[in-house]
């Protein structure tokens, strides 16, 4: 079972900052919060990824509150390219125990 | 990022016949493939994880009989859906990653099977 709880869409105007929001309130101390996103009919992309600093890159910031059972992927300026279904996993970073596995994600939409 | 290519990006076959996808991690060693399969409208499952050299270790209820996966080099593997049914029909994409980083996917293969 998917360990992260997301809302099933959300929609943004073209130009604006979306905020997608994860919840991860089992996480334990040593794991990690992903993002992932999927264009229809392509393979995930990765974003980003954080243990418990806010992190940005040249995609996305991640914002992950104190107490890490949640946190919130953010795109500055949506364009219609980041139109997509967004994945947030919770996983650890090494050995075997990393394994990417996938709940139903958000679809956003980014309008016009 | 790191590049994962697959191929082929989409396959028609027979009911009956076998398929062998390839993935190949192209500008790192990848370590761990993990494989997963997408249905319309559906998330990502996760069939398998294989470890180079070593046997895939499948989820429930994935069988390994049909679904053989073989991880023989740092940057291939494969998957050969033995036998495909029309309900075999689906989205399969790969993953790859190396120690300590995160997984990069394959740009997913289209399967039909008529």
């Amino acid at each position: 079972d998917a360990k992260t709880t997301q809302p099933p869409s959300m929609d943004c105007a073209e130009g604006r900052a979306a905020n997608l929001p994860c919840n991860h309130s089992t996480i334990s101390g040593n794991e990690y919060v992903y993002w992932y996103r999927q264009i229809h009919s392509q393979g995930p992309q990765y974003i980003i990824h954080g243990l418990k600093n806010n992190e940005t890159n040249e995609m996305a910031s991640l914002i992950i509150t104190e107490d890490r059972k949640s946190s919130t992927l953010i795109l500055p300026h949506a364009t219609l390219r980041d139109t997509a279904v967004y994945y947030c996993i919770v996983s650890y970073s090494s050995g075997g125990s990393y394994i990417p596995t996938f709940g139903r994600g958000t679809s956003l939409i980014v309008h016009p | 990022g790191a590049v994962v290519s697959q191929h082929p990006s989409w396959v028609i076959c027979k009911s009956g016949t076998s398929v062998k996808i390839e993935c190949r991690s192209l500008d790192f060693q990848a370590t761990t493939m993990f494989w997963y399969r997408q249905f319309p409208k559906q998330s990502l499952m996760l069939m398998a994880t294989s470890n180079e050299g070593s046997k895939a270790t499948y989820e429930q209820g994935v069988e390994k009989d049909k679904f053989l996966i073989n991880h023989a080099s740092l940057t291939l593997s494969t998957l050969t859906v033995t036998s495909a049914h029309p309900e075999d029909s689906s989205f399969y994409i790969c993953s790859a990653r190396q120690p300590g980083l995160e997984a990069f996917f394959g740009q997913g293969t289209r399967l039909t099977v008529v």
